[in-house]
């Protein structure tokens, strides 16, 4: 069965500060895809990345990073120099790719919520 | 805004009543989806449709009713919910051609049973 933790339920930092949200997954599918949301209070989840099993390469998009470790089974969320705007709840979730089914079956982590205070 | 819309935004009913909730994707996309986002729990898929089809019921009580009437539009009907029902409830929608496509969420309506 698939599995997403996210071990760390609440992350407190100071804006600017640097700050790593960890994510574990468990699939015995050897396709999968992995992403990440962020949801703020609004309460809609914001897609932020998808990211392929067999692309392993580490993503930079402005001040987010991803780092994807196959060997670990892990897919961590860094945000550089963090801003009080990033204050939301951010999601895992790990999803089998559906050849055939034409749809996603998204599995989630119970989130991280991170609080940036000025 | 992300081309997913729900209405309502909130809802509070007795265990006897009867309601739904609305979804519409304007997006252009060929499933929608139900999630359950409980307190301290994680999101949970109720349902899915594929080009209108369900395809998929998370053993989801008989009380959660879906329908997909068209590709743009979900609804979930409830009757004679318990009180551990509140909770927020998520539509979503993708798009697939032979990969697949992130998600995208609605702001969720949020459940009140008392």
């Amino acid at each position: 069965a698939q599995k997403v933790t996210q071990a760390q339920t609440e992350i407190s930092v100071v804006e600017k500060e640097d700050v790593t949200l960890d994510c574990v997954y468990e699939t015995r599918d050897t396709t999968y895809y992995l992403f990440w949301y962020k949801q703020p209070p609004s309460g809609e989840l914001v897609f932020l990345i998808r990211r392929n099993s067999f692309d392993e390469q580490n993503e930079i998009s402005g001040r987010y990073s991803w780092n994807f470790q196959k060997s670990t089974s892990s897919f961590n969320f860094t945000i550089t120099a963090s801003q009080v705007v990033d204050s939301a709840v951010y999601f895992c979730a790990l999803s089998e790719v559906g050849w055939s089914t034409g749809f996603q079956k998204l599995v989630f982590g119970t989130g991280t919520r991170l609080l940036v205070s000025p | 805004e992300t081309g997913v819309t729900q209405t309502p935004r909130h809802l509070v009913m007795g265990m006897t009543n009867k309601k739904s909730l609305k979804c519409e994707q304007h997006l252009g996309h060929n499933a929608m989806y139900w999630y359950k986002q409980s307190a301290k729990k994680p999101l949970e898929l109720m349902f899915v449709y594929n080009f209108k089809e369900q395809t998929e019921n998370n053993s989801v009580p008989s009380r959660f009713s879906p329908e997909c009437p068209n590709s743009s539009h979900l609804f979930l009907h409830l009757h004679t919910l318990q009180p551990e029902d509140s909770a927020l409830y998520l539509c979503a929608s993708s798009q697939d051609f032979g990969d697949n496509t992130e998600a995208f969420f609605g702001q969720g309506t949020r459940l009140t049973v008392v």
